[in-house]
């Protein structure tokens, strides 16, 4: 596609409920990133995919939270049993470094997550 | 680990003025980036850096690569109300050394511009 693309746009969920948010990278992007954004805060960092190599996960808060990327393209994050302090708006970027390992990496919209 | 820090924090100035913020690092970094965020809209990426001293404009932007590589600097010239946001700096290091390169973000700096 055009731009990353991330749904649901909006969710809200029970507390203890499970969700999954999903990210469509820019086609042929190799390198996908995963970041927490809380109501006026700057940007957590969560999880970093970069090709075939092992995912970076030292971002992500707790075992409640994981993320997988199948294909190389799409990347779903899921939380289990949801707490209300998960609520936030949860972004991903996509990028496609080079040889020398520049990179311009581009946001989605977001997925803004409300636990009640 | 790698710690952004990114300043100031927030700022309100008056239409025409220029505005100048900083990010500085714990640790060297090959690629810098500046963002702008608007409200409900995800970060825009408005000027990369991949070279130490280098120094990009893009129209009224114009930002700098540290020479030391753990700094960078974003300039706005002559600012309009359409500048409101929130900045972010982001920095990004090798690939090894323990470091998977993920990128890494400042906390932001407001911008309020008063007509």
């Amino acid at each position: 596609g055009a731009g990353v693309s991330q749904s649901p746009s909006n969710k809200v969920t029970e507390k203890g409920k499970d969700v999954e948010l999903r990210c469509d990278p820019i086609s042929g992007h190799t390198a996908l990133y995963w970041y927490r954004q809380s109501l006026g805060q700057g940007l957590e960092f969560l999880i970093y995919f970069q090709g075939n190599s092992a995912p970076d996960k030292s971002g992500l808060p707790s075992d409640r939270f994981s993320a997988e990327r199948t294909g190389g393209s799409v990347s779903t994050l899921t939380i289990q049993r949801t707490q209300q302090e998960d609520s936030a708006v949860y972004l991903c970027a996509s990028s496609l470094p080079t040889l020398s390992g520049n990179t311009e990496a581009f946001f989605g919209q977001g997925t803004r997550l409300t636990v009640v | 680990g790698q710690q952004l820090n990114q300043s100031p924090q927030s700022m309100f100035i008056q239409e025409g003025e220029d505005v100048s913020m900083n990010c500085t690092s714990s640790s060297i970094f090959n690629t810098w980036l500046w963002y702008k965020q608007d409200p409900g809209e995800g970060p825009v990426l408005l000027i990369a850096l991949y070279k130490a001293g280098e120094l990009t404009s893009n129209g009224r932007l114009t930002a700098q690569f540290g020479i030391t590589r753990k700094d960078s600097f974003l300039n706005i010239s002559a600012s309009i109300p359409s500048d409101v946001g929130i900045y972010f700096c982001a920095g990004q290091g090798n690939h090894g050394s323990g470091n998977t390169g993920k990128l890494i973000f400042g906390q932001g700096t407001t911008l309020q511009v008063k007509p």
